[in-house]
């Protein structure tokens, strides 16, 4: 099925530093959500956007909703170690309601 | 808790068998979503509910996948005559309703097809 582009696959970081990751889609999306998942468990929500070129943040975490509407960034400020996880970007396009995903950023951070 | 729940979290079954994965959507929410995620990749969308109705099943990859929610809260996800193939993570989410866009997932049914 349809996916969108998710980067990088994965980051290796130490503790403190800032992380960015992206995601693009040769379609228009009307929302763009991101999650993180931890093993075995769900997707959590994090960040949602609704309008192009909106900027939203969450504590440390702080998103963007591209202008072409074709792509999202996810930036963390000042990593901890509990920021390890598998985040995912996911799209919405117009009238619809199944989210599309991405395959998903694995981060890891070094002690 | 007031999160979606899903049981069981855990479910071995052996190839040709029948299975029954349920949902319990946060209280209130009106829109319940099913979707399946293969190890290493992003869920990808199976079916959506409106209340009781399906409102969109074009992401049930064959007809031996169904669903059901009959009173407009719990909801089933069927398949029948498991593959091998089905193995994977069923995770269901739900949103407060038609036309929000924020989706709350559940822990996952992890599914393996012997």
């Amino acid at each position: 099925g349809q996916q969108l582009n998710q980067s990088p696959q994965s980051m290796f970081i130490q503790e403190g530093e800032d992380v960015s990751m992206n995601c693009t889609s040769s379609s228009i999306f009307n929302t763009w959500l991101w999650y993180k998942q931890d093993p075995g468990e769900g997707p959590v929500l994090l960040i949602a956007l609704y309008k192009a070129g909106e900027l939203t943040s969450n504590g440390r975490l702080t998103a963007q909703f591209g202008i072409t509407r074709k792509d999202s960034f996810l930036n963390i400020s000042a990593s901890i170690p509990s920021d390890v996880g598998i985040y995912f970007c996911a799209g919405l396009e117009r009238g619809a309601q199944k989210l599309v995903f991405g395959q998903g950023t694995r981060l890891t951070i070094n002690p | 808790g007031a999160g979606v729940s899903q049981t069981p979290s855990n479910k071995v079954t052996e190839k040709g068998k029948y299975v029954e994965l349920r949902c319990d959507p946060i209280s209130g929410h009106t829109a319940l979503y099913w979707y399946r995620q293969s190890l290493g990749q992003g869920p990808e969308f199976l079916i959506y509910f409106q209340g009781t109705g399906a409102a969109d099943d074009s992401g049930l990859p064959n007809d031996r996948f169904f669903a059901v929610r009959p009173e407009g809260s719990v909801s089933t996800l069927k398949i029948q005559r498991t593959e091998r193939g089905d193995s994977a993570v069923y995770l269901c989410a739900s949103s407060l309703r038609q036309g929000t866009y924020e989706q709350y997932f559940g822990p996952g049914t992890r599914l393996t097809v012997t």
